[in-house]
């Protein structure tokens, strides 16, 4: 199966630990995208990139939270120091980003839920 | 204001109704339209993508105007199965996505 895949699929940390969220794209897929649900409420676009650059990060908060996607391996999303308001769940998608001639969908992973205690 | 726009519902409805979602979108410019529906506790999944000149799939129909800013899911003989969250996606330039807060719908045997 060449879905995208997340991993860890569930995660707790003490507050003021560090959590490293992985995400491996669909075999072809060069685009990856970070978004943070939490309960109840609906997906909040956070960071956008392709290998080795960030595309856009206007979602992102600009302390504690990083996020990379290197030439090999997976894209990280990275929370330093994390606090309760961190829990949630943390979807990555990914896409083709071909230009005009594909329709360019978005296919997520499972997720990875972020508990901090 | 938002970029996308859903009524979050809920929407509870017997089997077999006919239902409608709408989603409106601020962005004249956006590129491309998707509606994904999300299980509880699950990931989103893409349930379609909508063409400009609207696509049928099945008992799912979904339709754009775009001079108007909105997109359309008609779901006709709803099924329990069908309960579930429909997020609605626009794919703007630049290739960054935004999604509506959703729409709950809940069938009812």
């Amino acid at each position: 199966n060449a879905g995208v895949m997340q991993n860890p699929r569930h995660l707790v940390r003490r507050r003021g630990q560090e959590a490293r969220l992985r995400c491996s794209p669909m075999k072809g897929h060069s685009h990856v995208y970070w978004y943070r649900q939490l309960p109840e409420e609906g997906l909040k676009f956070m960071v956008y990139l392709q290998k080795e650059n960030i595309i856009d990060e206007s979602g992102m908060p600009k302390e504690r939270f990083s996020a990379e996607f290197p030439k090999e391996g997976p894209s990280i999303l990275r929370i330093q120091q994390v606090v309760r308001g961190d829990s949630a769940a943390y979807f990555c998608a990914s896409s083709t980003g071909q230009g005009l001639v594909s329709y360019n969908e978005q296919f997520f992973g499972p997720g990875t839920r972020l508990t901090v205690l | 204001r938002k970029e996308v726009e859903q009524d979050p519902g809920p929407f509870n409805v017997p089997e077999g109704a006919t239902v409608a979602f709408n989603c409106t979108y601020s962005n004249s410019a956006s590129q491309s339209f998707f509606w994904y529906r999300q299980d509880c506790r699950k990931e989103p999944k893409l349930l379609m993508s909508v063409y400009s000149s609207g696509n049928e799939d099945g008992r799912f129909t979904a339709q754009l105007n775009k001079a108007s800013q909105y997109v359309s899911l008609l779901i006709r003989d709803s099924q329990p199965s069908d309960s579930a969250t429909y997020l609605c996606a626009v794919k703007s330039t630049g290739n960054q996505f935004y999604f509506g807060t959703g729409t709950s719908l809940t069938v009812i045997p």
